[in-house]
C-alpha cells in the first residue's frame, strides 16, 4: 500500500529539548515536504526536497532543520522547541512538484509547553 | 504574503446543494492548480486538479473552474452530501519552482 508514515502522531515536550519527527514514503517519489497546519492559516510549506541530499526552505524554515540522507525518509528537527511551534505537522512526498499528486501523511500534534 | 487567498472560511450548504468554494493567486508562474480534502484526524487527500489550459474539468460532483485572466479558480460540489463535510484547501505551484502555497483553508458543513 502507497503510504507516508509519520511518528509519532502525538508529542508533548517542553521548550529546549530537542526532537525528532519522523517521515517515511515507500513510493519512491523525489519530492517530499514538511507543513505545519495552524488555524486559519492553511498549510505553510517549512522545508522541502527535490531528491537526496538536496533540501531548501519553505515559508516558515525558522526552528527547523531537516535532512535527507536517503530517499524515502526525511525526518523534520527541532533543535531547540518553543511554544510557537506547538502546532499540526505533515509530511507530503509527490513524484516531482508541479502536476503531481501529493500524497500526506496522518499528521503530528506537537504541543510545547 | 499569502500566494493563495481561499474564501469563505466557513460554508454551511442543505443536502443536495451546491457548495462553492473560490480561490485567486497573484503569480503567473502557478501552472497546476489542486484541491484537497480534509476530515479531522487525517491528512489532506487530493480531490482533483487543473492545469491553465482548460477553464473547467469535472470528476463526478466536484468541479473546478479556472478563469486564468481573472486569476481565480473555485472549486463546485454539486448534490453536496453530508459525507462531504470536511476542510478543503486550494494550492498552486509551478514547474519553474519548487514549492507548493495552499490557501487558508474552507470548513464546509453540510446538513442533513
Amino acid at each position: 500500500e502507497a503510504q507516508v508514515t509519520q511518528n509519532p502522531r502525538y508529542l508533548i515536550t517542553v521548550t529546549g529539548k530537542k526532537l525528532t519527527v519522523t517521515c517515511s514514503q515507500n513510493m519512491n517519489h523525489e519530492y517530499m515536504s514538511w507543513y505545519r497546519q495552524d488555524p486559519g492559516l492553511g498549510l505553510r510549506q517549512i522545508y522541502y526536497s527535490m531528491n537526496v541530499e538536496v533540501t531548501d526552505k519553505g515559508d516558515v524554515p525558522e526552528g527547523y532543520k531537516v535532512s535527507r540522507k536517503e530517499k524515502r525518509n526525511f525526518p523534520l528537527i527541532l533543535e531547540s522547541p518553543s511554544p510557537n511551534q506547538t502546532s499540526l505537522y505533515f509530511c507530503a512526498s509527490s513524484l516531482r512538484t508541479s502536476g503531481s499528486m501529493q500524497y500526506f501523511g496522518p499528521g503530528t500534534r506537537l504541543t510545547v509547553l | 504574503q499569502q500566494q493563495v487567498k481561499q474564501s469563505p472560511q466557513s460554508l454551511i450548504v442543505q443536502k443536495g446543494g451546491i457548495s462553492i468554494i473560490n480561490c485567486a493567486y497573484e503569480n503567473t508562474a502557478f501552472d497546476y492548480f489542486p484541491w484537497y480534502q480534509q476530515f479531522p484526524g487525517k491528512g489532506p487527500a487530493l480531490l482533483i486538479a487543473i492545469r491553465p489550459d482548460v477553464s473547467e474539468k469535472k470528476e463526478g460532483r466536484f468541479t473546478i473552474s479556472f478563469n486564468k485572466s481573472a486569476k481565480q479558480f473555485s472549486l463546485h460540489i454539486m448534490d453536496s452530501q453530508p459525507g462531504d463535510s470536511a476542510t478543503y484547501f486550494c494550492a498552486a505551484s509551478s514547474d519553474t519552482g519548487n514549492q507548493f502555497y495552499f490557501g487558508t483553508g474552507t470548513s464546509l458543513t453540510v446538513i442533513p
